[in-house]
């Protein structure tokens, strides 16, 4: 099983509409990161969290890190065509220092 | 600032041969990590290289190993490569001294025939 349980696995959203994606852990998140993924290429650095109870906003993306830090979401508001592509929660489970990804959330938005 | 940097991007090899992928961190950081993401999955970690040494290591076979130079850039050897080892590989740099901060490359998108 996955250290880090992400959902859904698989999104389509109409063009305008909000969404969330969640990411869980059974175990303490030292520093929960999110990462957006294009098909085939590199990661893009969208948040960094790192306290319970944060909250990040960069655009039209805010991320949530909640008071126990063992669960995060990632809320996208007026979602555009710009938005698709695969999302991924990543996090440092008990300070090894080393990312542990869930299996990733693909994002489609229609038009 | 350069980013960074992986080489090369697309590799394609056959069945039992060895490749070498190579990866130049982000300026001012020490530390490499390798991950192995498989289509369709999240990215597996591989192993992490500091001070030219290997730090700490995930749950892939003796046939996946690296190295470290002194201007911290790394290399991700395989050997006796299979079928399974196609993948993109993904190294990801940080500063050690703080504790988090990862940048990730494009990836070296390896096909085995």
């Amino acid at each position: 099983s996955q250290e880090l349980e992400q959902s859904p696995q698989s999104l389509i959203v109409q063009e305008g509409k909000n969404l969330t994606i969640n990411c869980t852990s059974s175990k303490t998140l030292y520093g929960l990161y999110w990462y957006k993924q294009k098909y085939g290429e590199g990661l893009i650095f969208l948040m960094m969290l790192q306290k319970g109870g944060e909250e990040k906003s960069h655009e039209k993306i805010t991320a949530k890190l909640d008071e126990k830090k063992q669960q995060s979401s990632l809320h996208i508001t007026a979602s555009q065509p710009s938005h698709a592509g695969i999302y991924l929660c990543g996090a440092d489970i008990q300070g090894a220092q080393k990312l542990v990804f869930g299996q990733g959330t693909r994002l489609t938005i229609n038009p | 600032d350069a980013g960074v940097t992986q080489s090369p991007t697309h590799l394609i090899k056959t069945r039992g041969q060895q490749v070498t992928l190579r990866c130049s961190p982000k300026s001012g950081h020490d530390t490499v990590s390798w991950y192995q993401q498989a289509l369709g999955q999240g990215p597996q970690f591989i192993f992490q290289y500091y001070e030219e040494e290997e730090r700490q290591r995930g749950n892939f076979p003796d046939r996946f190993s690296g190295h470290q130079f002194p201007n911290y850039s790394s290399e991700l050897n395989v050997n006796a490569l299979l079928l399974g080892d196609s993948a993109l590989y993904l190294c990801a740099t940080q500063l050690i001294s703080r504790d988090y901060g990862y940048t990730f490359g494009s990836g070296t998108r390896l096909t085995v025939v």
